[in-house]
């Protein structure tokens, strides 16, 4: 069955910190990994995409990494800010716009 | 938002009413999705459209259906609306490469 996992479900952190966020995927073929940022009350957008030949991938404080292989996906945010609350979706793509979405890691950034 | 609206952005309605929600793209985009999402589920697939005229259902497709007629355009209606439709829907659609762009969500409530 193809299905995204991700965790935690929410994540408290200070400003400033660093965060992990997980993302374990079992879709079959595997195109594509893509993290989401969701803010509330908006609809998802794209912060990174990854093939399976890719490892790592940076956008601004956001970074990527893939495991195509034990089939792995981490978020990292670096030096968090109160911007950074969100939902972070992890998003597998089997081809053909195939498209399959985890719950979501709900981020909550205080000061 | 990627040239992709949706109408209404907030709907309340009565248990057995029609209702159809309006997704309308300025990219020439191909393919055009409709996902809900609610609480612990994430975003699940509705119904998408591959072209004008050409649709196909998602995993989340009873008691919906939609239409596609011109290229910019993607309706979604529930026939007759009951309490488990109250949800936020969002509309999206991918290009040539498989990023989704989604619109703003549509909030609706069944009562």
């Amino acid at each position: 069955k193809n299905q995204v996992e991700q965790s935690p479900q929410s994540l408290i952190i200070l400003e400033g910190k660093n965060c992990t966020l997980q993302c374990n995927y079992t879709v079959s073929p595997f195109s594509n990994l893509r993290w989401y940022k969701q803010d509330t009350g908006r609809g998802p957008v794209s912060l990174t995409i990854m093939t399976f030949s890719e490892n790592t991938k940076s956008n601004g404080r956001y970074t990527a990494t893939l495991d195509a292989d034990t089939k792995q996906s981490s978020l990292h945010i670096t030096a968090s800010q109160l911007s950074d609350s969100a939902s972070y979706i992890c998003v597998a793509n089997s081809g053909a716009n195939n498209l399959f979405f985890g719950t979501g890691t709900r981020l909550t950034v205080i000061p | 938002d990627a040239g992709i609206t949706q109408s209404p952005r907030h709907k309340v309605t009565e248990t057995g009413t029609p209702v159809t929600l309006r997704c309308h793209q300025t990219e020439n985009h191909r393919y055009m999705y409709w996902y809900r999402q609610d609480p612990g589920h994430g975003l699940r697939l509705i119904h998408y459209s591959y072209g004008v005229k050409d649709t196909d259902k998602g995993e989340v497709s009873d008691g919906y259906s939609v239409s596609r007629s011109k290229t910019e355009d993607f309706l979604l209606t529930l026939e007759s609306a009951t309490s488990s439709q109250t949800s936020v829907y969002f509309c999206a659609i991918t290009g040539a490469t498989t990023e989704a762009f989604f619109g703003q969500g549509t909030r609706l409530t069944v009562v």
